[in-house]
């Protein structure tokens, strides 16, 4: 099985700043036919389901804004908040969909500084 | 859009089988277009995913779980079902139904999910 893990488990960062978000997994999920990262990015708001903000690794999903994005390939990937808002409090979640059984990251927690 | 709704018991007692079944609006799960699934949330915990069907009944289920668990589709209804055996206290968690978007060989991301609904497993 792929695992994936996250750092850091929690995160503060002021108001307009930047939050960055990483995940490894255990082996790579880049798939060379295709050349495409089988990675997806999720956000979760307190009693809220989780929410899809990327997939393949950097495709932004319709209607997230575009302070998100996402960046790496193989077994590192990174999401960014260019410029954090309060409304980004949130929990952040990686997801491998390169093989079954699919697998997320821990979570990451992020607040504001 | 496309919408997803849990409903089953909230408590269920150990050794026995949790039920759920998940509700879909805005999309037609006989359309072959995507593959349905359900995650679950322990409390205050990640997300782990336990199976997912295809319109016409194909299941993939975790292999962690495969031995407790199967799944179902009614397309009359427009609902799938989860069924997992022989429950203890580490299966209480919000359990998540959501839609596949579907690959060549299996399934992608999960988008939407719904609500969630929390399961508790206690005597």
């Amino acid at each position: 099985d792929i695992v994936m893990t996250q750092s850091p488990d929690s995160l503060a960062v002021s108001l307009g700043e930047r939050a960055t978000i990483n995940c490894k997994s255990s082996q790579t999920v880049l798939y060379s036919s295709n050349n495409h990262n089988y990675l997806a990015w999720y956000q979760q708001k307190p009693g809220q389901p989780p929410k899809l903000l990327i997939y393949w690794a950097s495709t932004r999903e319709s209607g997230v804004p575009d302070r998100f994005s996402g960046s790496g390939s193989g077994t590192d990937f990174t999401l960014t908040i260019s410029s954090l808002q309060a409304e980004d409090v949130a929990v952040y979640y990686c997801q491998q969909y390169y093989d079954t059984p699919y697998s997320f990251g821990q979570g990451t927690r992020l607040e504001i500084k | 859009q496309v919408q997803l709704q849990e409903s089953g018991p909230g408590l269920v007692k150990p050794s026995q089988t949790l039920s759920l079944t998940c509700t879909v609006s805005g999309d037609s799960i006989s359309s072959g277009d995507y593959y349905w699934s359900w995650i679950r949330q322990p409390p205050g915990k990640g997300l782990e995913w336990i199976a997912y069907i295809y319109y016409s009944g194909s299941t993939y289920y975790n292999p962690s779980l495969k031995s407790r668990v199967s799944m179902s589709v009614d397309t009359s209804k427009n609902q799938f079902s989860l069924k997992l055996n022989s429950v203890t206290a580490a299966d209480t968690a919000l359990y998540y139904c959501a839609r596949v978007v579907p690959g060549p060989m299996s399934g992608y991301w999960f988008d939407p999910w719904g609500q969630g609904t929390l399961v508790t497993v206690s005597p």
